[in-house]
């Protein structure tokens, strides 16, 4: 079993620039969450997406936005980058969308710079 | 006030001591605490599980949560060196959608052989 895989595993960009990052959710999962992770700091929910999608939305500006595919993965689109979004950007995958009873599994993370 | 604090340490031990690492929630709502485990360069993996106050035992870990104080603990007994990594206590609500976890900041413990 592959588990949660994420790519690209490290990523540059500038200010203003567009990214977009991948998330393949591990095996018989049909829900995926995208959190942030800025350096010293505790991982914050983005958003997360069950059938293709947005179930619910963190403190996040619209700048970022998401997609989920037929196949359950995912992409997270993050537009006008700024400084302060360079951090690890974490997809978890789950079976079922309540995260009080079903496992989060976490892929290895992207980390995104942002210059 | 952020809804789950949690000190950033770090924590430095030596092998075979036993570890105490604390959360404070501020959150009533709460009903779930989990604690991942991080290490570096890695994605978060969950150690513990508890639903309400109590405690749970697994192995050389134990989780405890007092819902009367809003504190949640995570001990490690006969701490070994490949528990080195960053604890992330994690809590989120009863009830439908429940769709996200709040994290504290996580916890760096290092175990020195």
């Amino acid at each position: 079993d592959a588990g949660v895989t994420q790519s690209p595993t490290h990523l540059i960009k500038t200010r203003g620039q567009q990214v977009t990052l991948r998330c393949s959710p591990k095996s018989g999962h049909d829900t995926v969450s995208w959190y942030q992770q800025a350096l010293g700091q505790g991982p914050q929910f983005i958003f997360q997406y069950y059938e293709e999608e947005e179930r619910q939305r963190g403190n996040f500006p619209d700048r970022f936005s998401g997609h989920q595919f037929p196949n359950y993965s995912s992409e997270l689109n993050v537009n006008a980058l700024l400084l302060g979004d360079s951090a690890l950007y974490l997809c978890a995958s789950s079976l079922g969308t309540d995260v009080s009873t079903d496992t989060q599994y976490f892929g290895p993370g992207t980390r995104l710079t942002v210059l | 006030q952020k809804e789950v604090e949690q000190d950033p340490g770090p924590l430095s031990v030596p092998e075979g001591a036993i570890v105490s690492l604390n959360c404070t929630y501020s959150n009533s709502a709460f009903q779930y605490f989990m604690w991942y485990r991080q290490y570096s360069r890695k994605g978060p993996e969950l150690l513990m599980y508890t639903y309400s106050s109590g405690n749970k035992e697994d192995g050389r870990f134990t989780a405890q949560v007092d819902k009367s104080s809003k504190y949640i603990s995570l001990f490690i007994r006969d701490s070994q060196p490949s528990d080195s990594a960053t604890y992330l206590c994690a809590a989120t609500n009863s009830g439908g959608s429940n769709y996200k976890l709040t994290f504290g900041k996580g916890t760096l413990l290092t175990v020195n052989p």
